[in-house]
């Protein structure tokens, strides 16, 4: 069974910083990876999505990377922003539960807080 | 149409009550997902349709728990006797699925309706 895991739950950085907001899944035969953005009390907004083939997906100030074969994603938050407080949750299309159905499995999420 | 729409946005039910959500996905789109989650939670998914056929369930899905998508269109899903264990946030996602099948499609959530039930 696919499991997800972020890394770290929570973090708190000072305005400006360069962040890394880990993901890791158990299975590595995915179909994509793709990191959201949740405020709170929000829905999810879609950030990327990294395709199996691929090793990294960039927007603006945010790139993704993936490591398929050991399981692993990161998603880089350059020159971070007060704007940017948010949880980040990363999720697996996977060929086994989320195969043909095309359904998501997500990480519980890290929770970002960038301070003044 | 800019998005995926759900209403309504938050819904205070007592115990026992029925409540049903709308979920109105991005127009091309033929496929409709449900996720469940809670506080501190990643989504968890309960349901998919492609256009109207519903093709899969998860367990967490009990039977006072439906969804219809009966057009293709948009989807209810709706649940019967509530618990406080229903408290939760409902979100409803939706993606293009193509010939090539839906494997390397982008799933595109809405905001979510957040169920009280007190």
């Amino acid at each position: 069974k696919q499991e997800v895991t972020q890394i770290p739950a929570a973090l708190s950085v000072p305005e400006g910083e360069n962040l890394v907001l880990n993901c890791s899944f158990t299975d590595s035969a995915i179909y994509n990876l793709q990191w959201f953005r949740q405020d709170p009390g929000k829905g999810l907004t879609s950030l990327l999505l990294i395709q199996s083939s691929q090793r990294e997906q960039t927007s603006g100030r945010l790139n993704a990377s993936l490591d398929k074969s050991s399981g692993r994603s990161t998603l880089y938050i350059a020159a971070s922003q007060p704007g940017d407080s948010a949880t980040y949750l990363c999720a697996v299309k996977d060929f086994l539960f989320g195969g043909s159905q095309g359904n998501l499995i997500f990480g519980k999420g890290t929770k970002l807080s960038v301070k003044p | 149409d800019t998005g995926v729409s759900q209403d309504p946005r938050h819904k205070i039910t007592k115990r026992g009550q029925n409540v049903t959500f709308r979920c109105d996905p991005i127009s091309e789109h033929n496929r409709l997902y449900w996720y469940r989650q809670t506080l501190g939670q990643g989504p968890e998914f309960l349901t998919y349709f492609q256009n109207e056929a519903q093709l899969e369930k998860s367990r967490l899905l009990s039977d006072r728990f439906s969804a219809e998508r009966p057009k293709g269109s948009f989807s209810t899903l709706e649940i019967q006797r509530t618990e406080q264990g229903d408290s939760a946030m409902y979100l409803c996602a939706s993606s293009l699925a193509g010939l090539s099948g839906p494997k390397n499609t982008e799933a595109f959530f809405g905001q979510g309706t957040r169920l009280t039930v007190v």
